[in-house]
């Protein structure tokens, strides 16, 4: 079964970095594309990187473009989130989510569970 | 930018009530429209992907519809689990989600 299990969360200092892991098993994860996604304390979901199967293809959203850089290792099967110069407001758990996509869909089919990021002085 | 407008932004509704939640797209997304479920302390759950297709797993009571710039998701009859909050997506130009439906228990 597909399983997405995230680290690297914890508390930490405006202006500093943090780098978030996701594992991935059971599917052919070079084969998928890859999302991080967030959701801080109360509130909705937002939408942050993207990663195409061969690590090719980047994109961001606008409130973490050229502080987060989204990478991957097929060969361990891992995506990571590396954050910099971060922001109160990144305060949020940040899930990893498995790309399905075609000429006529495109959806997040498997989630991990989540790590907490805080940032606080 | 699109942005995903959804209402209500909260109900209270009954077991056995028909739930219909409206979800609009700020430009036309052609059928670029998922639904997901997530319950409190627990990740997003896919529940509809294209507008109208159910994942697999997820009850038939749960269907979507609609074109363009609006959008529905209809229980047609809520069960004690589907106590949730509801988010729409868009994925027809990058990723947006609205920003949440919670349907409570009356």
């Amino acid at each position: 079964q597909v399983q997405l299990v995230e680290s690297g969360g914890g508390v930490v200092q405006p202006g500093r970095s943090l780098k978030l892991t996701c594992a991935a098993s059971g599917f052919t994860f070079r084969s998928f594309g890859m999302h991080w996604v967030r959701q801080a304390p109360g509130k909705g979901l937002e939408w942050v990187a993207v990663i195409s199967d061969d690590g090719s293809n980047r994109y961001y959203a606008d409130s973490v473009k050229g502080r987060f850089t989204i990478s991957r290792d097929n060969s361990k099967k891992t995506v990571s989130l590396q954050m910099n110069s971060l922001r109160t407001e990144d305060s949020a758990v940040y899930y990893c989510a498995k790309r399905r996509s075609s000429r006529y869909e495109d959806y997040f089919d498997y989630w991990g569970q989540g790590t907490l990021v805080t940032v606080s002085s | 930018d699109i942005q995903m407008t959804q209402s209500p932004s909260s109900l209270s509704a009954s077991v056995g009530d028909r739930v219909i939640i409206t979800c609009r797209a700020s430009q036309s997304i052609s059928s670029f429209l998922n639904w997901y479920q997530q319950k409190p302390g627990k990740a997003p759950r896919i529940l509809i992907y294209a507008v109208s297709n159910l994942q697999s797993g997820v009850p038939s009571r749960f269907s979507g519809s609609g074109s363009g710039t609006d959008f529905t998701l209809t229980i047609s009859s809520l069960q004690p689990e589907d106590f949730a909050t509801y988010y729409c997506q868009q994925s027809y130009i990058t990723w947006t989600f609205g920003q949440g439906t919670k349907v409570e228990i009356k």
